[in-house]
């Protein structure tokens, strides 16, 4: 079962920041946050992911709370093509990895 | 990143049919490769992982039997659908990761079973 809570969609003004939110209050403490994104028929693409410190890279900025217990991505400049569905997963890394497992994720909307 | 690949892109069969699709990491050795199916307007939904010269391991509720599953060697890792029947009509996508590393997905296979 998926252990995030993700709002079902989002709209955002092209050119805006995007803000999409995610609660994962039972993460274990190895757990990392990471985010994907689907746009239509085609397979997920890596956004981000992190610990417990904010990560940025050249697609987007990863804000994690102190008490790890939610987080929120951010693309500084939404366009067009960032419509897609956006999925906040938490996994264990390192030794015994585990395999991603997807909730229902964010629907966002980039309107012009 | 690291480039996986799927292929057929899209195939469409007939149903009582077997249909093969094959999953290719392209610049690393994926010692360990994922199926998914998606059907429309859901989620990806987990089928099975496989360790490379191992058998997979299937998620509950998944045939094995009926979606045969080989991960021969460090690049690639095919998906027989046996019998297919239109009910598995769907978006099916690999994944595979190297070690302990991010996880990379292929392009998707849209199988259609007439």
């Amino acid at each position: 079962d998926a252990k995030t809570t993700q709002p079902p969609s989002m709209d955002c003004a092209e050119g805006r920041a995007a803000n999409l939110p995610c609660n994962h209050s039972t993460i274990s403490g190895n757990e990392y946050v990471y985010w994907y994104r689907q746009i239509h028929s085609q397979g997920p693409q890596y956004i981000i992911h992190g610990l417990k410190n904010n990560e940025t890279n050249e697609m987007a900025s990863l804000i994690i709370t102190e008490d790890r217990k939610s987080s929120t991505l951010i693309l500084p400049h939404a366009t067009l093509r960032d419509t897609a569905v956006y999925y906040c997963i938490v996994r264990v890394e390192g030794q015994g990895a585990q395999k991603l497992v997807f909730g229902q994720g964010t629907r966002l909307t980039i309107n012009p | 990143g690291a480039v996986v690949s799927q292929h057929p892109s899209r195939v469409i069969c007939k149903s009582g049919t077997s249909v093969k699709i094959e999953c290719r990491s392209l610049d690393f050795q994926a010692t360990t490769m994922f199926w998914y199916r998606q059907f429309p307007k859901q989620s990806l939904m987990l089928m099975a992982t496989s360790n490379e010269g191992s058998k997979a391991t299937y998620e509950q509720g998944v045939e094995k039997d009926k979606f045969l599953i080989n991960h021969a060697s460090l690049t690639l890792s095919t998906l027989t659908v046996t019998s297919a029947h239109p009910e598995d009509s769907s978006f099916y996508i690999c994944s595979a990761r190297e070690d302990s590393y991010e996880q990379y997905f292929g392009p998707g296979t849209r199988l259609t079973v007439t």
